[in-house]
């Protein structure tokens, strides 16, 4: 009864080529998100979608797209990857609307590009 | 815009000594204020907030105060396990941001028996 998983937990893959990471929350949440931690551990938000709609989107290439099918999943398709996409990607989700929302945070995806 | 200071690491303490972590923010508005957790290997976990001004956030033995006069949001623990060792982030969110978190840039804590 995982609140929000996330799949792969590894991935390994060559520069130039496309992947997409997974987000599932069962929280019942309307907010999902996407953070990227790099090496230094250095954590910064890429994408936040509230009910399916775009919400957030930082300074992020466009070879980055965020797909919301519904309200409980929010997936990270990523094309021509390089080396620098190396990093762990995090998402959370979170209740908007509430006084004192949490963001609750997935197990990590830890994206290697070689 | 936002942003979040937090002492840089790594910290290492012995058991049942004390710890502080400081944090100091920049915000627009009325921010609410977080410290995060990563154990070695997991996701994030919220260890505390507050949402206001004089709001002490605690949990497991850490506490935290917001100190709107000093835009601080230090932590503290009495007595540190090494249960305890991890990276402890500090963040704020605005609503009117979107309620993302701004993150501090992290502090390893590494707890020794």
């Amino acid at each position: 009864d995982t609140a929000v998983s996330q799949t792969p937990k590894y991935l390994v893959t060559q520069m130039g080529n496309d992947k997409s990471i997974k987000c599932e929350q069962n929280l019942g949440h309307d907010t999902m998100y996407w953070y990227k931690q790099d090496s230094k551990k250095f954590l910064k938000i890429m994408f936040s979608y509230n009910n399916k709609e775009l919400i957030i989107n930082e300074t992020v290439p466009n070879r980055f797209s965020p797909k919301s099918p519904d309200k409980a999943h929010l997936n990270l398709h990523i094309n021509s990857l390089e080396l620098g996409d190396s990093a762990v990607y995090f998402c959370a989700s979170s209740q908007q609307g509430l006084p004192n929302y949490e963001q609750y945070f997935g197990p990590g995806t830890r994206l290697t590009v070689t | 815009g936002n942003s979040v200071t937090q002492m840089e690491g790594p910290v290492t303490l012995s058991e049942e000594a004390f710890l502080t972590i400081n944090c100091t923010y920049t915000a627009t508005g009325y921010p609410s204020l977080f410290w995060y957790v990563q154990y070695p290997g997991e996701g994030l976990q919220l260890l505390l907030k507050a949402t206001k001004a004089d709001d002490k956030g605690s949990n497991k033995g850490f506490e935290a105060t917001y100190r709107k006069e000093t835009t601080s949001f230090h932590l503290e623990k009495g007595s540190v396990q090494v249960s305890d060792s991890a990276v402890y982030f500090c963040a704020l969110s605005i609503k009117a941001a979107g309620n993302k978190l701004t993150f501090g840039g992290g502090t390893r804590v590494l707890v020794k028996p």
